[in-house]
């Protein structure tokens, strides 16, 4: 049974590029969450999703930032337009979904904007 | 507002010592509370869950308490080895949410 696989994991990109990043979570977890580490700070929620569905994104930057889960493949964080300010690591975490269920965390995406 | 704090942000001790580890929260309207080991540059493992109808968890020589009433939890470790050298992670699951809030966590190194 895999755990939750995040790709790539490490990425760069140039200031004003796009960056996506991909989330696939535990089989027979249809939660998933989106969570950044800046740097020296720790996690901050940025986006709830079930499939095909926005459930919360109140951690999430009004711009230029997006998420989806669509009903078949990965979930998707996309930044648009990046800045040196988005440089951190971002992880996906999944769970079956009941309140109180544990959440599983993924290897994270390091993400550079050079 | 939730907000997690834990104490010491960083704490060294030699190898074998028990040692505890604090984690505070404002809110006692929770959940569950969650704690997690993350290694440098590596994801994050969890480690124990406690349900908030629940006062303890236990993992071979992690056990975890939690006093909801005072918004409270120790995370104890006892016979302390090398390899638990890491940055250990609060979190705390609010009521009437589906997120988890986070402390900003210990970072432990066990001396040999």
């Amino acid at each position: 049974n895999a755990g939750v696989m995040q790709n790539p994991r490490h990425l760069v990109r140039r200031r004003g590029q796009e960056a996506r990043l991909r989330c696939s979570p535990m089989k027979g977890h249809s939660h998933v969450y989106w969570y950044r580490q800046l740097p020296e700070e720790g996690l901050k929620f940025m986006v709830y999703l079930q499939k095909e569905n926005i459930i919360d994104e109140s951690g999430m930057p009004k711009e230029r930032f997006s998420a989806e889960f669509p009903k078949e493949g990965p979930s998707i964080l996309r930044i648009q337009q990046v800045v040196r300010g988005d440089s951190a690591a971002y992880f996906c975490a999944s769970s079956p979904g009941q309140r109180g269920a544990e959440a599983f965390f993924g290897q994270g995406t390091r993400l550079t904007v050079v | 507002k939730q907000e997690v704090t834990q104490i010491p942000a960083a704490l060294s001790v030699p190898e074998g010592e028990n040692l505890v580890l604090n984690c505070s929260f404002t809110d006692s309207a929770i959940y569950n509370l969650q704690w997690f080991r993350q290694d440098p540059g590596k994801g994050l493992t969890s480690l124990l869950l406690i349900q908030s109808s629940q006062r303890e968890q236990t993992s071979g020589r992690l056990n975890a308490s939690l006093d909801k009433s005072s918004g409270r939890s120790t995370l104890y470790i006892a016979a302390s080895q090398p390899g638990d050298s890491a940055t250990y992670l609060c979190a705390v699951t609010p009521q009437g949410a589906q997120k988890l809030v986070f402390g900003q966590g210990t970072r432990l190194t066990i001396n040999p």
